[in-house]
């Protein structure tokens, strides 16, 4: 039982450049979330997902994009990489059962550079 | 809007006791605490609901109050494994969402 993963660990774009990042969850949970944490600012949450096939914009969407394909997996996609983009990413998810008053299991974290 | 967290630092010797507090301008429906090591990602710990509910940690306690749109988190007899940095989420209406505190950073010495 793996719980979140998230896929690259690290990784240096260039400004312009695009990429996905993958998170990918196997205790069947139906709400995943994307967060990015900067020094001194706590969490912010980028875009979310209810259940497969849906999502939703968080407090800073602006500048990314999600897919939720299958209940399993959750890809935020950078299209034009800006150095402000330069962060720590967690993936996170939760049953969802009761809502959103739910314990969230976050990923090990994607750390992400923009030259 | 986030919320505030107090103190952002604390340095305790092994055994003491810590408060860490959480404060909203808005009302609440829930209150989530995480705690982060270095490098790590964060793990919950308690999830206080308003109405009185209380779901986690058996070795940490906390309250919330929900007139006041406060929590507070209390760390009893802290171990060296107690050190992090500690964050508050706040729920104010389901929509599944939780907004972040800032964090407070727990430092315990031998």
């Amino acid at each position: 039982n793996a719980g979140v993963t998230q896929t690259p660990k690290f990784r240096v774009l260039k400004t312009g450049q695009s990429m996905t990042l993958l998170c990918a969850q196997d205790m069947n949970h139906e709400y995943m979330y994307w967060y990015r944490q900067d020094p001194g600012m706590g969490l912010r949450l980028i875009h979310y997902s209810v259940g497969e096939g849906t999502t939703a914009k968080g407090e800073v969407p602006d500048g990314y994009n999600v897919s939720r394909l299958k209940k399993q997996n959750f890809l935020l996609g950078l299209e034009s990489a800006a150095p402000s983009q330069t962060s720590v990413y967690f993936c996170a998810s939760s049953y969802g059962l009761a809502g959103n008053t739910d314990t969230q299991y976050f990923g090990p974290g994607t750390r992400l550079t923009v030259l | 809007q986030q919320p505030v967290q107090s103190p952002q630092a604390v340095i305790l010797r092994e055994g003491e006791d810590a408060v860490i507090n959480c404060s909203s301008s808005k009302a609440l429906y829930s209150v989530h605490w995480y705690r982060q090591k270095h490098g790590e990602a964060p793990v919950f710990l308690m999830i206080l609901l308003k109405g009185g509910e209380q779901k986690g940690h058996d070795k940490i306690s906390a309250s919330f109050n929900e007139k006041k749109q406060q929590s507070s988190l209390y760390l009893t007899a802290s171990q060296l494994s107690y050190s992090g940095t500690y964050f508050c989420g706040t729920e104010s209406r389901s929509n599944y969402q939780l907004i972040w505190g800032a964090g407070t950073k727990l430092i315990i010495k031998p």
